[in-house]
C-alpha cells in the first residue's frame, strides 16, 4: 500500500507570498493532520481533517488555513508569508478517530 | 497547552547496550502514547504505541507506561548504530491533539 504523499518536496518562497502544499493520505485513511518542524520548537500541530471538517486546530495565527477533499486529500494554505515561518511541514494519515498516525516525507518551505 | 518532555540529548549508548529514553507529560487524561523515530532530514516513522499501564515489546523495543507517574519510556536492545536517530515522544491528549515532546538525539557508538 503507498504511504503518505506530499507536494512539492521544496518550495522557496519570498515574503509575502502565500503557499499552498497537498497531502495524500495512505487509501483508506480518512484523517489528515498537519504539523509544523522547525528546529527551535520541535513538531507543533497545526490541524486536523476527518470526512472534509475540522476537528481539532492548534496554536497558530489565520494565516495558515486548511482544507480537505472528499477523496480525503488534503491542503494547507499559508498566507502572508513570513520569514519565520520556514519549515519543514508535515502530513500525517490515520484510518479515522484516534487511530495512529503515519507522516508523509514533509514538504521543506524556505521563505526569503 | 500541555506539555510532553524529553531530555534533549545526545544520549551516546555503545553498540548492543540497552538505550533508555524517557518522556513525561502533563496531561493527566491523555490515554495513548506513541514513539516516534526521526531519521536527520527524514519524517518521523512509528515505532511503538501504548495505552495500558505497563510494558509493550515489540523486537528490540519496549514501551513503559506509568499513567500514575504521568511517565512513558522506551528501551532499545541490543542498539545498534542504526538506531542513532532522534526520538520523538508523542502524547494524544484530552481533546484528541497530539502533543510531541522536542525530541531526545541519540547516538549508539560503534
Amino acid at each position: 500500500k503507498a504511504g503518505v504523499t506530499q507536494t512539492p518536496r521544496y518550495l522557496i518562497k519570498t515574503r509575502g507570498q502565500q503557499v499552498t502544499l497537498s497531502c495524500s493520505p495512505i487509501s483508506g485513511h480518512r484523517s489528515v493532520s498537519w504539523y509544523q518542524q522547525t528546529p527551535g520548537q520541535g513538531l507543533q500541530f497545526l490541524f486536523e481533517y476527518f470526512s472534509e471538517t475540522q476537528r481539532n486546530k492548534g496554536n497558530f495565527p489565520g494565516r495558515f488555513s486548511g482544507r480537505q477533499f472528499s477523496n480525503s486529500r488534503s491542503e494547507m494554505n499559508v498566507s502572508t508569508l513570513e520569514l519565520g515561518d520556514s519549515a519543514l511541514y508535515l502530513c500525517a494519515s490515520s484510518l479515522g478517530d484516534r487511530e495512529t498516525q503515519y507522516f508523509g516525507p514533509g514538504t521543506r518551505l524556505l521563505v526569503l | 497547552q500541555k506539555e510532553v518532555e524529553q531530555n534533549s540529548g545526545p544520549l551516546s549508548v555503545p553498540e548492543g547496550a540497552i538505550a533508555s529514553l524517557n518522556c513525561t507529560y502533563s496531561d493527566r487524561v491523555s490515554q495513548s502514547f506513541f514513539w516516534y523515530r526521526q531519521y536527520s532530514g527524514k519524517s518521523p516513522e512509528l515505532i511503538m504505541s501504548i495505552y495500558s499501564n505497563g510494558d509493550k515489546e515489540d523486537g528490540r523495543f519496549t514501551a513503559q507506561l506509568n499513567k500514575a507517574s504521568q511517565y512513558v519510556s522506551l528501551l532499545i536492545r541490543d542498539s545498534q548504530p542504526s538506531d542513532s536517530a532522534t526520538y520523538l515522544c508523542a502524547v494524544r491528549e484530552r481533546d484528541d491533539k497530539i502533543i510531541f515532546g522536542k525530541g531526545t538525539r541519540l547516538h549508539i557508538l560503534p
